[in-house]
């Protein structure tokens, strides 16, 4: 069984760009987090879908971030424009929906994102 | 707000070593779970070991076992007979109604040959 992907695995751009990062869960869990770890601290969360609703967007830095979920399959998080803070490792994670239970999150391999 | 502290930023032991990784959290809900996830150099995160809080045991698997201390809010990992492959960044995690993960800083950890 394929793992939770991400796409691109690295991305460089300069200040005042845009960028999208993609994210494919596991097949068949309709759980999706997007988590952040921005140099030397700890992971952040930045929003949790369930399908293609957002169930929690608390964790979203500011309004320059959109995340979407089309379908309730794959899921994009663009970042328009891109400031240097904004440097970091996003990771996708997904997990089975299961009411009342901590369930395991499988995550991706992070993309790391490098604003110039 | 719940928070997880890892107070050990950068560990290191020889092989076939015992380590313990601690970590520290705060919250005032009883029903709640703690994992340890490890990501080693390159490659994807991955679930070490889960506590539920309501189990009095600790959860044990294979090499790897939890010292939970509910009331101290303490759950620290122990690695026996540790490995080359055990190398790697641990993050201590909370899990509770919220459907999030809340991490701690994580513990780099390398294993000497």
């Amino acid at each position: 069984e394929a793992g939770v992907t991400q796409f691109p695995s690295h991305s460089v751009i300069e200040k005042g760009q845009t960028v999208t990062l993609r994210c494919d869960p596991i097949s068949g869990h309709d759980n999706l987090y997007w988590y952040r770890r921005v140099m030397g601290k700890e992971i952040k969360f930045l929003l949790h879908f369930v399908k293609e609703s957002k169930q929690d967007e608390s964790g979203m830095p500011n309004n320059r971030f959109l995340a979407e979920r089309t379908g309730g399959t794959y899921s994009t998080l663009k970042v328009q424009p891109a400031e240097l803070e904004d440097s970091g490792v996003y990771f996708c994670a997904s997990s089975q929906l299961l009411a009342g239970v901590g369930n395991e999150q499988f995550f991706g391999p992070g993309t790391r994102l490098t604003v110039l | 707000a719940q928070t997880v502290t890892q107070s050990q930023p950068e560990m290191s032991v020889q092989e076939a070593e015992t380590v313990t990784l601690s970590c520290t959290y705060d919250t005032s809900e009883n029903n709640y779970y703690l994992f340890w996830y490890k990501q080693p150099p390159s490659r994807q995160m991955i679930l070490v070991i889960r506590q539920e809080a309501y189990k009095q045991q600790n959860a044990t698997e294979n090499r790897f076992s939890v010292n939970f201390q509910k009331a101290a809010k303490s759950f620290s990992l122990k690695i026996s007979d540790s490995q080359l492959g055990d190398t790697a960044m641990y993050f201590c995690a909370f899990f509770q109604g919220a459907q999030k993960l809340v991490f701690g800083q994580g513990t780099r950890l390398t294993i000497n040959p």
